[in-house]
């Protein structure tokens, strides 16, 4: 069972939009800075989202990040086939002393 | 371009050891805090131990403390983690990934991960 949770999968039409959460607690999300990693099959881990909000350069507009106390949100827009993915929030847990992440969440576009 | 290599990975009988490298180039390796994080077959990320950009402090998740150490060589741009009492459970692909800053959370780049398997 993972500090974070996420929902084990989500799905839309291509074009359409979804969005992800990931629900925490003070010690974790509540009190620190959140990531979001896109992870497609057979490949190393992508950072899209830090400190909440922020996209790295390259990243398009499409993905979006948002926190309000525990619970952040990964949202994307204009789904595409080729953002088929595991998705994952990230963050320190101040009571742990150690990283977390989610669970990660299988994105399918149908 | 930013790179990050690991090497180490293989199969390995329970209760051995293990170190794992990763070679880092492309950026200044002394100014950036780097983590090692593992994916289980078939599961979800798990994030293992993380270094400060001067290696003044290191964090480790509750499933490996007292058994694995994380070290850097700024001198020689590598991150490593040394692996002992191994079990089962650590079999997984191991990823290294730079921080986005000194000391942080922000896996900002990773590596390809290398495959370590605990069996006898």
């Amino acid at each position: 069972q993972s500090v974070l949770t996420q929902p084990p999968s989500v799905s839309a039409a291509p074009g359409q939009k979804v969005t992800i959460s990931c629900s925490g607690s003070s010690s974790n999300i509540g009190s620190n800075y959140v990531s979001w990693y896109q992870q497609l099959p057979g490949t190393a881990p992508k950072l899209l989202i830090y400190d909440n909000t922020k996209r790295p350069s390259g990243i398009p507009d499409r993905f979006s990040g948002s926190k309000s106390g525990t619970s952040a949100t990964l949202g994307i827009t204009g789904l595409q086939t080729g953002d088929e993915a595991d998705y994952y929030c990230g963050t320190w847990d101040r009571s742990l002393s150690a990283g977390v992440f989610g669970g990660g969440t299988k994105l399918t576009v149908l | 371009q930013v790179q990050l290599v690991e090497s180490g990975g293989g199969v390995v009988q329970p209760g051995r050891s293990l170190r794992l490298s990763c070679a880092a180039s492309g950026f200044t390796f002394s100014s950036y805090g780097m983590h090692w994080v593992r994916q289980a077959p078939g599961k979800g990320l798990e994030w293992v131990a993380d270094i400060w950009h001067d290696g003044s402090n290191k964090y480790y998740a509750d499933s490996v403390k007292g058994r694995f150490t994380i070290s850097r060589d700024n001198s020689k741009n590598t991150l490593y983690l040394q692996m002992n009492g191994l079990r089962a459970e650590d079999t997984a692909v191991y990823y290294c990934a730079k921080d986005y800053y000194a000391s942080g959370m922000v896996k900002d780049y990773w590596g390809q991960g290398t495959l370590v398997t605990v069996s006898s």
